[in-house]
């Protein structure tokens, strides 16, 4: 099984200021075909089912506010808001649907300083 | 608009089964892929199991193969877990979601408000 993980398991950052969210997998899940990264980014309200941010790694969802981005490949991936807003505490999740079964990370908390 | 809903999350016993299921709307059911992940009290997202909308084939996390089985009906355009011998370390709520696109190897775009299972005695 592939195996991620994530760091920091929390963080508290100053409204305006920047988040940086690490995800690491076990083994790579660029897939050489398409270049393409199996990778996807989760956000997480208390109360709330997960929704979908990045997928392909860096690919915006569509209605994302732009602060969010990913990027990275292979084995390492990262998540930044670039300013953070007070509706941006949340837990953040990846995940890689590579290979089954299609893992999650064990989330960072984001919180606010 | 992309609407799922859950249902059939009880309290069960050690040992039992309970089938959840999930109504999907807003979308051409048949053509995606759809999942269950579970998250325990307190805990992570778990991803359970998945079919795919392009040929229906099967995926199973290792903690539930052979207890779980995931299918679909797309005539009613509804998801279904059929959850056996059950344990407490099953408790969790359990969200459906749909997948982006018709493989299974894709993000989940939309997913349900969840359904609550809890095992105990």
């Amino acid at each position: 099984d592939i195996v991620m993980t994530q760091s920091p398991e929390s963080l508290a950052v100053s409204l305006g200021e920047r988040a940086t969210i690490n995800c690491k997998s076990t083994q790579s899940v660029l897939y050489s075909s398409n270049n393409k990264n199996y990778l996807a980014w989760y956000q997480q309200k208390p109360g709330q089912p997960p929704k979908l941010l990045i997928y392909w790694a860096s690919t915006r969802e569509s209605g994302v506010p732009d602060r969010f981005s990913g990027s990275g490949s292979g084995t390492d991936f990262t998540l930044t808001i670039s300013s953070l807003q007070a509706e941006d505490v949340a837990v953040y999740y990846c995940q890689q649907y590579y290979g089954t079964p299609f893992t999650f990370g064990p989330g960072t908390k984001v919180d606010i300083k | 608009e992309v609407q799922l809903v859950e249902s059939g999350g009880n309290l069960v016993q050690p040992g039992g089964s309970l089938r959840l299921s999930c109504a999907a709307s807003g979308f051409t059911f048949s053509t995606y892929a759809m999942s269950w992940v579970r998250q325990a009290p307190g805990k992570g997202l778990e991803w359970v199991s998945a079919i795919c909308g392009d040929d229906g084939s099967t995926y199973y996390a290792d903690s539930v193969r052979g207890r779980f089985t995931i299918s679909r009906d797309n005539s009613k355009n509804t998801l279904y877990l059929q959850l056996n011998s059950l344990s407490a370390e099953d408790t969790a709520v359990y969200f459906c979601a749909k997948g982006s696109g018709g493989r299974c190897h894709s993000g989940a775009d939309y997913w349900g408000q969840g359904t609550l299972v809890t095992v105990s005695s």
